[in-house]
């Protein structure tokens, strides 16, 4: 089933915010496969973070990931308008059923 | 660069088809996996199916296991999902997206780090 995130998030400019993305020990806790996605409405997602930790190239270094047990985290640091978006987190599942799994998503306000 | 055009969406009732189409350029197609991902209206996102680079393995979500089939061309540069006896539960955007890497360990998990812009499949009678 999808990974668990709060519904939304808000912080002001400059401001670092923290969303957190929470499933079990078949996904987010046995594997360090957790990526996170941006996605602006009406547009595709982005992908932001994968591997726990890593950046893609092109995104800024204010985007950083992070795990600890069955939670994983997507910190924004210095917060700024364009980063107003949904964000989803993902994670590989030890599951027949849904071996590929995201999260609930979580709107973040720039106040 | 990478470009993924995503085609083939439209208005379709209850039990019918639909095939959609991902044409994909800008890199070299059959050395990459590609997973559909859909979006119902306002809703999240959801895993719906994955191919493999050289199309010998595909997986599906329970939610549309024995109804959609994906595919691929490689000398089209193009992967398709075959969609059958629709259901409402099916409106979404549909994404294709490419795989980042291919992963050793489980031969299908892959971040993914392109995406084309979606098309709307509207299941309505």
């Amino acid at each position: 089933s999808a990974l668990t995130q709060p519904a939304s998030v808000s912080g002001s400019p400059g401001q670092s915010i923290t969303i957190s993305c929470t499933g079990t020990n078949n996904d987010v806790g046995g594997y360090n496969y957790v990526s996170w996605y941006q996605q602006h409405p009406g547009k595709a997602p982005k992908l932001m973070i994968y591997d726990v930790n890593k950046r893609p190239s092109g995104v800024s270094n204010r985007f950083s990931g992070s795990k600890s047990g069955n939670t994983a985290s997507l910190t924004i640091s210095g917060l700024q308008a364009e980063d107003e978006a949904d964000y989803y987190c993902s994670s590989y599942a030890d599951s027949s059923t849904l071996p590929y799994v995201f999260g609930t998503g979580t709107k973040v306000t720039v106040l | 660069q990478v470009q993924l055009v995503e085609s083939g969406g439209g208005v379709v009732q209850p039990g019918g088809s639909l095939r959609l189409s991902c044409a994909a350029s800008g890199f070299t197609f059959y050395n990459f996996g590609f997973h559909w991902v859909r979006q119902a209206p306002g809703k999240g996102l959801e895993w719906v199916a994955f191919i493999l680079f050289d199309g010998t393995n595909k997986y599906y979500a329970d939610s549309v296991k024995g109804r959609f089939t994906i595919s691929r061309d490689n000398s089209r540069n193009t992967l398709y999902l075959q969609m059958s006896s629709l259901r409402a539960e099916d409106t979404a955007v549909y994404y294709c997206a490419k795989e980042k890497y291919f992963d050793v360990l489980t031969k299908f998990y892959s971040p993914l780090d392109s995406w084309g812009q979606g098309t709307l499949v509207t299941v309505s009678s």
